[in-house]
């Protein structure tokens, strides 16, 4: 069946450095895919998505690339923030799957002042 | 105002009762939804309503039982609850089922304990 993959966390950064969270998929036909983050204590939020090759979702600096090639979509910021330290969390729906939201089992960031 | 509320935010209770956790959204979404978020924060849906009519139903045991009697809310009802059943619940909603493109708001979360 369809599933995602995330890297394990915890990820920890100080604030300022490079963010990369891994993201691959396996899927049949056309998914669409989701960053989803979730901060401490409170439920998901959207952050940004794609929904074909090559698109580019972004939002709040953070950037992801769908790329069918390598089926990744992975989560980038050039320059994270004590702010970002959350859940974030990797996800796919596809129509006929009744868009269920299929998700990643989550990356835990931890930005350091 | 609040987009999606659950009641309660935390239930604590012992083996073998029968609990309810209540969603409702204001936005005027047409689908809903039910996921639960183990302690090692998977998330996975369990439900999904649209218009109030049953969509998906992710072979979850049938102890638990979704109602929703409009579709502003989605209940869920849990029969002889077991240590297994321990978790976040989280209740979200989105426009519609149609495309993929649709964002999911989701409520702050149930943490139920069970003892």
């Amino acid at each position: 069946g369809d599933s995602v993959t995330q890297m394990e966390g915890p990820v920890t950064l100080s604030e300022e450095a490079f963010l990369t969270i891994n993201c691959t998929y396996t899927a049949t036909g056309y998914p669409s895919l989701f960053w989803y983050v979730q901060y401490p204590g409170e439920g998901l939020q959207l952050l940004l998505k794609a929904t074909k090759a090559d698109d580019k979702g972004s939002n709040k600096g953070f950037e992801a690339t769908y790329r069918k090639e390598t089926t990744s979509f992975h989560l980038e910021k050039g320059s994270v923030q004590v702010s970002d330290s959350a859940v974030y969390f990797c996800a796919l729906t596809k129509r006929d799957s009744s868009y269920k939201l299929i998700f990643g089992s989550g990356t835990r960031l931890l930005v350091r002042p | 105002d609040t987009a999606v509320s659950q009641t309660p935010k935390y239930l604590v209770t012992q083996m073998g009762n029968d609990k309810s956790i209540k969603c409702e959204q204001n936005l005027g979404h047409d689908t809903m939804y039910w996921y639960k978020q183990d302690s090692k924060k998977f998330l996975k849906i369990m439900f999904s309503y649209n218009n109030k009519e049953l969509i998906i139903n992710e072979t979850v045991p049938n102890r638990f039982s979704p109602k929703s009697p409009d579709k502003a809310h989605l209940n869920l009802h849990i029969n002889s609850l077991e240590l297994g059943d321990s978790a976040v619940y989280f209740c979200a909603s989105s426009q519609d089922l149609a495309g993929g493109y649709n964002e999911q708001f989701f409520g702050p979360g149930t943490r139920l304990t069970v003892l």
